[in-house]
């Protein structure tokens, strides 16, 4: 059974640039989570999708940051024009229906904005 | 702003000794709490969780205990391994409700040999 994919698995971009990241989540989840975490801090709660839905998206920027879980296909977090403070590591989860609260983490996707 | 020369706390042990990560938690009114364990270069993955109408929970070699009345939530690893070396993260939230889930800056557990 695979787990929940993220690539790429290191992402450069200079500032300007559009920074794409994919998320697959386990085979059979429905709910999508995306995080963020800045070296030697936890995890910050971005956003969280159903297949076609954002259900809360309290956690993202208001600008540059955009996430889709499409019917078909992965999910995708997508930040246009980075800056250097975007530079971090983002962290893909996935769970079942409503009622289990174990998240599964992907090995994440580590952006660096030149 | 910036937290400049933050480090995230440190326990060391030797191999086959017991440890004990604690955690302070902020909401009362939270009522779900999660270890985290996550290696260099891999994203968290699940150890064990306790709901607040428990106040000990026991899973393969961990044991969480969780004291309610000075919100202080611990993870005791027993015979702790080479392979338990990791940063342990604790989250709080409300069961049902994971995605709110809040998370602490995490340890840094090194098992000396």
């Amino acid at each position: 059974n695979a787990g929940v994919m993220q690539n790429p698995r290191h992402l450069v971009r200079r500032r300007g640039q559009e920074a794409r990241l994919r998320c697959s989540p386990v085979k059979g989840h429905s709910h999508v989570y995306w995080y963020r975490q800045l070296p030697e801090e936890g995890l910050k709660f971005m956003v969280y999708l159903q297949k076609e839905n954002i259900i809360d998206e309290s956690g993202m920027p208001k600008e540059r940051f955009s996430a889709e879980f499409p019917k078909e296909g992965p999910s995708i977090l997508r930040i246009q024009q980075v800056v250097r403070g975007d530079s971090a590591a983002y962290f893909c989860a996935s769970s079942p229906p409503l009622g289990h609260e174990k998240l599964f983490f992907g090995s994440g996707t580590q952006l660096s904005v030149l | 702003g910036e937290n400049v020369g933050l480090h995230l706390p440190t326990l060391s042990v030797q191999e086959g000794d017991n440890s004990i990560i604690n955690c302070a938690y902020s909401n009362s009114a939270s009522d779900y709490f999660i270890w985290y364990k996550q290696e260099s270069g891999k994203g968290p993955q699940f150890i064990i969780d306790i709901r607040s109408n428990m106040d000990k929970r026991q899973g393969q070699r961990v044991t969480v205990l969780l004291n309610k009345t000075v919100k202080h939530l611990s993870l005791q690893i027993a015979a702790t391994q080479p392979g338990d070396s990791a940063v342990y993260f604790c989250a709080e939230g409300n069961a049902g409700n994971n995605r709110k889930l809040i998370w602490g800056l995490g340890t840094s557990l090194a098992v000396n040999p």
